[in-house]
């Protein structure tokens, strides 16, 4: 299986400052036939289902703020949001969809300094 | 847009079978464009694939479930069922059906249904 790992597990942010997150694979997901990133990003609040941000490592679902920024190539890969808000204070995971089993990082929590 | 919601007992004894099932609404099992996948996360942990099915019938399990896996998929009532057979309290879980886009091997996972927590005791 490719594991996935995030860092780091927990990050408080001021409102308005960016966030970061990282998620490594255990080996890429960069499909050559494509050139694509097999790998996404969710946002699950509490008591909610996992939600999409991302796709193909970059692109953003319909719907999401602009905030929200995908990055990375191969095994190394970013989630960024830009400007804080109140909204955004949940739990983040990558996923990869390139092998099988589709396997998820351990999540990261974002809360408000 | 399409909606997906989870049904079943919330509690199931050890040893039994737990059984699932998905209907889906604003959209048909039967795309071809889509498998229709279990996903588990354990209360405060991580997220874990069980499987998936696909409206022909043809499945894809997790290695770590398969041997106590069956899915099923009703065309006609827009549903697909999971089994999980041989429950422990490792079982214990919120359980997702979600919606995987045929890429390649698997896609993401949107939308979701909102889940139901499944609890194995006595």
């Amino acid at each position: 299986d490719i594991v996935m790992t995030q860092s780091p597990d927990f990050l408080a942010v001021s409102l308005g400052e960016r966030a970061t997150i990282n998620c490594k694979s255990s080996q890429s997901v960069l499909y050559s036939s494509n050139n694509k990133n097999f790998l996404v990003w969710y946002q699950q609040k509490p008591g909610q289902p996992p939600k999409l941000l991302i796709n193909w490592a970059s692109t953003r679902a319909s719907g999401v703020p602009d905030r929200f920024s995908g990055s990375g190539s191969g095994t190394v890969f970013t989630l960024t949001i830009s400007s804080l808000q109140a909204e955004d204070v949940a739990v983040y995971y990558c996923q990869q969809y390139y092998g099988t089993p589709p396997t998820f990082g351990g999540g990261t929590k974002v809360e408000i300094k | 847009q399409v909606q997906l919601q989870e049904s079943g007992p919330g509690l199931v004894k050890p040893s039994e079978t737990l059984s699932l099932t998905c209907t889906v609404s604003g959209g048909s099992v039967s795309s071809s464009d889509y498998y229709w996948s279990w996903i588990r996360q354990p209360p405060g942990k991580g997220l874990e694939w069980i499987g998936y099915i696909y409206f022909s019938g043809s499945t894809n399990y997790n290695p770590s479930l398969r041997s106590r896996l069956t899915m099923s998929v009703d065309t006609s009532k827009n549903q697909f069922s999971l089994k999980l057979s041989s429950v422990t309290a490792a079982d214990t879980a919120v359980y997702y059906c979600a919606r995987d886009l045929v890429v390649a091997a698997h896609g993401w996972f949107d939308p979701w249904g909102q889940g139901i927590l499944v609890s194995v005791s006595s």
